[in-house]
């Protein structure tokens, strides 16, 4: 178990729909990050929050947003969605205490199929 | 900017041999380095991380990886490879200034009996 936790763990949901993501990092952990993995695309970065501000921005479309919220919790928003968004959605998070750099923990993923 | 580059998609080696899974990187800065492992249904588990010290790095489950500056490489070893070990292996890199993960395509080892 990394502690970190997400859910749902599975969603079913049509093409145009919207849905949100819940990731809660490892207690006292300050950075989170989303992922997506597909088959044809691999692993991919989307966002990285650190301490409730965006951090970092990597391949996120416009329809989806993303924030974080004080108790340090975060949320994937995917808006009118498409097929091709269907993936695993992976959330990590990682202490990013005083300059020192350590590894990410990452959640179970959620597996979100769009029809 | 960093960059990070598994030459393997698929390794496919019969149990009890050694395998090699390659990983090499380009960065402007200075960077850690990670091995992780996405066994079917999970999400990514740490196998080892090179931060600084000795640039040979045990790991669990028998794995090792060896940091090479010169050649910018990190490949993960394992001696002798167990049905259990089949998964895919991602090999991820940050900037030691700054807490950003850069993962590689993956490999997909599949260890035959």
């Amino acid at each position: 178990d990394s502690g970190v936790t997400q859910t749902p763990k599975h969603l079913i949901t049509a093409t145009g729909q919207r849905v949100t993501l819940r990731c809660s990092p490892r207690s006292g952990d300050l950075s989170v990050y989303w992922y997506q993995q597909s088959l044809d695309q691999g692993l991919q970065f989307l966002i990285q929050y650190y301490n409730g501000e965006e951090r970092a921005k990597g391949n996120i479309l416009e329809r989806f947003s993303a924030q974080q919220f004080p108790d340090l919790h975060s949320e994937l928003n995917l808006s009118s969605l498409e097929l091709g968004d269907s993936a695993l959605y992976f959330c990590a998070s990682s202490a990013d205490r005083g300059g020192m750099n350590t590894e990410a923990f990452f959640g179970q993923g959620t597996r979100l199929t769009v029809v | 900017a960093q960059s990070v580059t598994q030459l393997d998609s698929q390794v496919p080696v019969f149990e009890e041999a050694p395998v090699e899974l390659r990983c090499n990187y380009s960065s402007s800065v200075s960077v850690y380095l990670f091995w992780y492992v996405q066994y079917p249904n999970q999400g990514l588990q740490l196998l080892l991380k090179y931060l600084s010290g000795s640039t040979l790095v045990k790991g669990i489950n028998g794995f090792e990886a060896e940091f090479n500056k010169s050649q910018t490489s990190f490949h993960l070893r394992k001696p002798s490879v167990h049905i259990s070990d089949t998964a895919e292996y991602f090999c991820a890199v940050s900037p030691s200034n700054f807490n950003k993960f850069y993962f590689g395509s993956g490999t997909k080892l599949n260890v035959k009996p």
